[in-house]
């Protein structure tokens, strides 16, 4: 696609249910960055792929949260059993190897 | 301690004025990103260093591998360059300073 797109764009949900959010990378991207953005914060890494390994989650928050990038392109963030604290911007990025980074327009998660 | 510190946190400016952002990091990195953040939200690149210097019209962007330091300047500063200014580093993954919230006064 013409840009890294991400969805849903909002998403609100009550707490204790699981929630999808997928990101759709420009195409060709190797590696691929899940982050997310509290408001008023700088974002903070989760985890990212190359291609469909998943190199690093040391930044995931805890056992809830797991992503996948099954076939090297789209990507799922899953979050289960959601917290009020997991509410945030969620973000990805995707770039061709080590270069610029593109950035998607986020998931905005509110959970009740 | 965070591994990306970036100063100052707030800066405000008159019209014209040169900035300065400045980045310190405490690990080893492949390479430093400059991002910009609009009050919409939208997050986009704007330099990517892995040594040296780097120039994009009024923006200037400049690495320091030996001190771990990396300086974001904007020359004739303007209204819309009001923004927050992220600092990037990739060490494998990718930490982030907590931005510097620009703010330019006409």
């Amino acid at each position: 696609g013409a840009g890294v797109s991400q969805s849903p764009r909002y998403k609100v949900t009550k707490r204790g249910q699981d929630v999808a959010l997928r990101c759709d990378p420009i195409s060709g991207h190797v590696s691929l960055y899940w982050y997310r953005q509290a408001l008023g914060q700088g974002p903070e890494f989760l985890t990212y792929f190359n291609y469909e390994a998943q190199q690093d989650k040391s930044g995931l928050p805890n056992d809830r949260f797991s992503a996948e990038r099954p076939e090297g392109s789209i990507s799922t963030l899953t979050i289960q059993r959601t917290e009020q604290r997991d509410s945030a911007m969620y973000r990805c990025a995707s770039s061709w190897g080590p270069g610029e980074l593109f950035f998607g327009e986020g998931s905005r998660l509110t959970v009740l | 301690k965070n591994e990306v510190e970036q100063s100052p946190q707030n800066l405000t400016a008159q019209e014209g004025e040169f900035i300065t952002i400045n980045c310190s990091y405490s690990v080893g990195i492949s390479a430093l990103h400059w991002l910009q953040q609009h009050p919409g939200g939208g997050i986009v690149s704007l330099f990517m260093l892995s040594s040296g210097k780097k120039k994009h019209g009024r923006l200037i962007a400049t690495i320091n591998i030996q001190e771990k330091h990396s300086s974001l300047h904007i020359t004739a500063s303007h209204p819309r360059d009001s923004a927050v200014y992220i600092c990037a580093v990739d060490n494998n993954d990718m930490r982030f300073g907590a931005g510097t919230r620009l703010t330019v006064k006409p």
